[in-house]
């Protein structure tokens, strides 16, 4: 089963307000992935972390989407200024490095809707 | 570029029958393909793995030969039960880009009594 733990498991904005989640990786994983699952239940890759380094970001994310894994403490997805089409299920995955570790672990995530 | 594609959206089958998912893919790269499945309001689970061509995977009584040859992947199981009730998604993932997952559209699968 997973640890990856992440928190809000949900959260209501309204628009334009800031809204922010948390992940906490699974131990021993250095690589961080933040995926959005839409309301049709498609996934789409946002932003990606080995240690505490962006490794690749969509272009969405380089607009209102901030995102961090800082040393020593939870990673975490921040949109700036939210909007409707923001509403979504945000997946946190945890993996290792190396061929081996080519499988993620997702986290419950968290429900954005943005009013 | 690298994509996945399932092509049934909905499944309903009855209690104790076969199914099979369909799973193909396109990329120019080694892959590493696997299985989700998604219960309501769960996170998605890593049911089954490979990149090893022509090797059959199983886990928890669902099955899948990854096939170079004609780059599928597809997930079978020889008796569903109710508990196999669940969205299921075919996902690709590629070293030369980070092992980023794409996810194909996913399959909602149905069991009935």
């Amino acid at each position: 089963n997973s640890k990856v733990i992440q928190t809000p498991r949900y959260l209501v904005k309204g628009q334009g307000q800031k809204a922010k989640m948390r992940c906490i990786p699974e131990k021993g994983h250095p690589v961080v992935f933040w995926y959005q699952q839409n309301k049709n239940n498609e996934f789409k890759f946002l932003i990606n972390f080995q240690n505490q380094e962006v490794l690749q970001q969509i272009d969405m994310t380089e607009k209102r989407f901030s995102a961090e894994c800082p040393s020593n403490s939870p990673c975490s997805l921040e949109i700036q200024s939210s909007e409707a089409g923001d509403s979504a299920l945000y997946l946190c995955a945890s993996t290792g490095t190396g061929r081996t570790y080519a499988e993620q672990f997702f986290g419950p995530g968290t429900r954005l809707t943005v009013l | 570029g690298d994509s996945v594609t399932q092509t049934e959206g909905l499944v309903t089958l009855t209690k104790g029958l076969p199914v099979m998912l369909n799973c193909t893919y396109q990329t120019t790269y080694s892959p590493f393909l696997f299985w989700y499945v998604q219960h309501l309001n769960e996170a998605p689970k890593l049911l089954l793995k490979s990149s090893t061509d022509n090797k059959r995977t199983e886990h928890q009584g669902f099955y899948a030969t990854l096939h170079k040859s004609s780059s599928s992947f597809h997930l079978q199981k020889s008796s569903v039960q109710l508990s196999d009730s669940a969205l299921y998604f075919c996902a690709l993932s590629v070293m030369s880009n980070y092992n980023v997952l794409y996810f194909g559209s996913g399959t909602k699968l149905t069991v009935e009594p």
